[in-house]
This record gives structure tokens, sequence and C-alpha cells, in this order.
């Protein structure tokens, strides 16, 4: 079945620190990937996702790249700031299905 | 931005209170979900909707029901609350490929 692996946390990083944030998924047929992001008090929003293999997705300095050949979505981001201290979803959907698969969550803290 | 509203957004009952969080969105979704959120974060599916007159259980058991009535409306009743009903409740829509969240009614039961 499908699933998604991310890297536990928490992730606790100073402010303008390079960011990672790994996910490995498994699936059938041609998932879109998402990073989904949850700030304290409120729901999910999406972040960024791709589609299809090799595409990249971007949206506030965070950027992942859908890696058929490693099944991989890692998130990144070049310089964190403490705006960023959020829960971070990995997830994948199948188009014509109906469920989200989501990874398990990762906390990052940025300090000041 | 979002068009998807969670009603009450926290609630603190006593042991037995029947109780129903309101889940509303103005998008003309058809697909309509419940998650549970626990402490560690993680999500759980409890119920889902294809459209009007459309209600599934999701992956983990619930003693909550939900309705489908309109397609803007998507609300989740608890018959009689427990202590170990006490969570955080995300509503979300989708149209093709997103999930669309409210903001969460966190429920607390003494």
């Amino acid at each position: 079945g499908n699933s998604v692996t991310q890297m536990e946390g928490p992730v606790t990083l100073s402010e303008e620190a390079f960011l990672t944030i790994n996910c490995t998924y498994t699936a059938t047929g041609y998932p879109s990937l998402f990073w989904y992001v949850q700030y304290p008090g409120e729901g999910l929003q999406l972040l960024l996702k791709a589609t299809k293999a090799d595409d990249k997705g971007s949206n506030k300095g965070f950027e992942a790249t859908y890696r058929k050949e490693t099944t991989s979505f890692h998130l990144e981001k070049g310089s964190v700031q403490v705006s960023d201290s959020a829960v971070y979803f990995c997830a994948l959907y199948n188009t014509g299905g109906f469920k989200t698969i989501f990874g398990a969550g990762t906390r990052l803290f940025v300090k000041a | 931005e979002a068009d998807i509203y969670q009603t009450p957004r926290y609630l603190v009952i006593g042991t037995g209170k029947k109780i129903t969080l309101e889940c509303s969105q103005t998008m003309g979704h058809d697909k309509m979900y419940w998650y549970q959120q626990d402490p560690g974060m993680e999500l759980h599916l409890i119920h889902y909707s294809y459209g009007v007159n459309s209600t599934e259980k999701g992956d983990l058991s619930s003693e909550s029901t939900v309705s489908r009535i309109r397609t803007e409306h998507f609300p989740l009743t608890l018959e009689s609350a427990r202590p170990s009903h006490t969570s955080q409740y995300l509503c979300a829509s989708r149209d093709t490929g997103e999930l669309f969240f409210g903001e969460g009614s966190r429920l607390t039961v003494l």
C-alpha cells in the first residue's frame, strides 16, 4: 500500500541555518506529492506540491523536487527564520483516489 | 486563501454531553474529510464523504458520526463525550489534488 516516511523531529535550528527535512514514499502509480505546514494553533495549509517526476515545487523560499528514482521529496530552505517554526507534513495523493497519505509530521523550532 | 470554517475553535465540556463540531466550505467541493490529530501531531482520518448523502468511516475507528445533507456542510457529532475524545479535530475539503483545511476544533472533555 501507499505510505510516507519523514524524518523524526523535533528539528532545532538557529536563524539563517539551512533546513532539510527528509521524506520518502511508497506508492503505486504516479502520485502527486505535497508538503503541508501547520503553524501553532492553526490547521494545515499547502506549502508546495509537485505532480510528476522531476517537478520542483517552491514557495516562500522552500523547495522540494519529486525524485522518482529515489522515491523522495525532501524539503529544503536555504535560510530559515523564526517565523518558519511549525510542523511540516509530507503527503501523497493518487489522482482519482480519495485519501491523502500523510507522514507523521516533523516539528521545526527556529531560534533567534 | 481557503474558505473552510470550523466552529467552535475551542470547547471544554463535561463527560456525557452531546457535542457537534461544525464544518462549512464555500468552494463547492464534493469531497470532505474529518481528521483527528493527536498530541504527537499525527493525523488520523476518521470520516469522509464523496458528496451529498455519502459518508464513510476512515482509517481510525471513532465513536463520532457525520452527516452530509448539503454540499457545503459536514458536521461531526459525539452523542456522549468522554475524556478519551479529547483531541484536535480538523475538517478538510478537496477539489482535485490539494486539501484545504479549517483551523481546527480543539475539544477537551473533563
